[in-house]
């Protein structure tokens, strides 16, 4: 079935380092890519997407490109805060009319940023 | 707009009760779904609702876990004889349907409702 796996923490940056979270993925055909994350007490909200191969999604600082050939979708920001510190979950899904069905998601990754 | 609301957000409950939890969407939008989180673990699928009907449901529900959407609203979720496995964090998420034309329909989370079977 489809799978994703990502890269496990927790990580820990001080401000302004650079950040890399690694997400590879496993399903038969071409699937969405989706970072979400999670902020302390707070639900799940997504951080950007990707839809088809060579896609960059970007938001907020952080980018992440989708890239066929190695199955991966790969999270990085150059500069992170201390406000950027939460849960981050890779996932993936197939679209039908636009709208996602089931996501599924990696194990997430705990980043803490030190000031 | 207030999000996506669950209740209760806290739930604690004896082996072998039954528990409900009620997940009210986003107003207009058509889908909805359910998701479980373990300690640790990222969300996994349970079930999704077009409007009111329920149009495909995971491996993980169980004979034990029952959801409805009657009015194509809010959404119950029913776990009926609890066990000690089925403690986690259920989420709601919510997305608007093909009418509103978005190039792709975001799903919504809402804060969920922890559960703690003893």
């Amino acid at each position: 079935g489809d799978s994703v796996t990502q890269m496990e923490g927790p990580v820990t940056l001080s401000e302004e380092a650079f950040l890399t979270i690694n997400c590879t993925y496993t399903a038969t055909g071409y699937p969405s890519l989706f970072w979400y994350v999670q902020y302390p007490g707070e639900g799940l909200q997504l951080l950007l997407k990707a839809t088809k191969a060579d896609d960059k999604g970007s938001n907020k600082g952080f980018e992440a490109t989708y890239r066929k050939e190695t199955t991966s979708f790969h999270l990085e920001k150059g500069s992170v805060q201390v406000s950027d510190s939460a849960v981050y979950f890779c996932a993936l899904s197939f679209l039908s009319s636009g709208s996602a069905r089931q996501l599924t998601f990696g194990s997430g990754t705990q980043l803490t940023v030190l000031p | 707009d207030t999000g996506v609301s669950q209740n209760p957000r806290h739930k604690i409950t004896k082996r072998g009760q039954n528990v409900t939890f009620r997940c009210d969407p986003i107003s207009e939008h058509n889908r909805l779904y359910w998701y479980r989180q373990t300690l640790g673990q990222g969300p996994e699928f349970l079930t999704y609702f077009q409007n009111e009907a329920q149009l495909e449901k995971s491996r993980l529900l169980s004979d034990r876990f029952s959801a409805e959407r009657p009015k194509g609203s809010f959404s119950t979720l029913e776990i009926q004889r609890t066990e000690q496995g089925d403690s986690a964090m259920y989420l709601c998420a919510s997305s608007p349907g093909r009418e509103l034309r978005s190039s792709y329909n975001e799903q919504f989370f809402g804060p969920g409702t922890r559960l703690t079977v003893l």
